[in-house]
């Protein structure tokens, strides 16, 4: 069965901080995996894209990790902003056919002052 | 990266009565969109996919008479709930697949928050 587990669920952290959010997934046959940020009431919008051959992948303060043999992945935030705060979920992506999207369940991130 | 618009952003609506949400891809055709919904504090669930020309694909436990999915041409999308209910109360958010030489990417619109009194 295709799944995406993430943890931790939630996390506080103070602002400057760094952290990390982890996902590990089951999901055949890998396509690609997605970190989205999921501001409260939004859309998520994409952070990072990672095929099979990339091991890692920056935007700005977000670098995502993804080690295909283990089937995991990590996202992490440097010197975090109250900005940061947000929900953070990992996507897989499965093709038979046509692409199929399995979402994680997400890490809710609060950032405080 | 390519641009989702949803409209409405929120809407109060009576039990009984429908409403439509619309989804555009506004700077590319999508022959595909998506349509999720979630609840607080829980992750997207795909309700269904909308291929244009053609019937939605629903997913397991959605009632298709209930969430009417119309995809009449590359860039808009719509979903009408019929009979809103309370528990139909939700945040709705529609994804457009955009197929480029590299591959594929969904773009997601801001969802619409859809509350039934």
């Amino acid at each position: 069965k295709n799944q995406v587990e993430q943890s931790p669920q939630s996390l506080i952290i103070l602002e400057g901080k760094n952290c990390t959010l982890q996902c590990n997934y089951t999901v055949s046959p890998f396509s690609n995996l997605r970190w989205y940020k999921q501001d409260t009431g939004r859309g998520p919008v994409s952070l990072t894209i990672m095929t099979f051959s990339e091991n890692t992948k920056s935007n700005g303060r977000y670098t995502a990790t993804l080690d295909a043999d283990t089937k995991q992945s990590s996202l992490h935030i440097t010197a975090s902003q109250l900005s940061d705060s947000a929900s953070y979920i990992c996507v897989v992506s499965a093709r038979k056919g046509t692409y199929k999207y399995i979402f994680g369940t997400g890490t809710r991130l609060k950032v405080l002052a | 990266g390519a641009v989702v618009s949803q409209h409405p952003s929120w809407v109060i609506c009576k039990s009984g009565t429908s409403v439509k949400i619309e989804c555009r891809s506004l700077d590319f055709q999508a022959t595909t969109m998506f349509w999720y919904r979630q609840f607080p504090k829980q992750s997207l669930m795909l309700m269904a996919t909308s291929n244009e020309g053609s019937k939605a694909t629903y997913e397991q436990g959605v009632e298709k008479d209930k969430f009417l999915i119309n995809h009449a041409s590359l860039t808009l999308s719509t979903l009408t709930v019929t009979s809103a209910h309370p528990e139909d109360s939700s945040f709705y958010i529609c994804s457009a697949r955009e197929s480029t030489g590299r591959g594929e990417t969904q773009y997601f619109g801001p969802g619409t928050r859809l509350l039934v009194l």
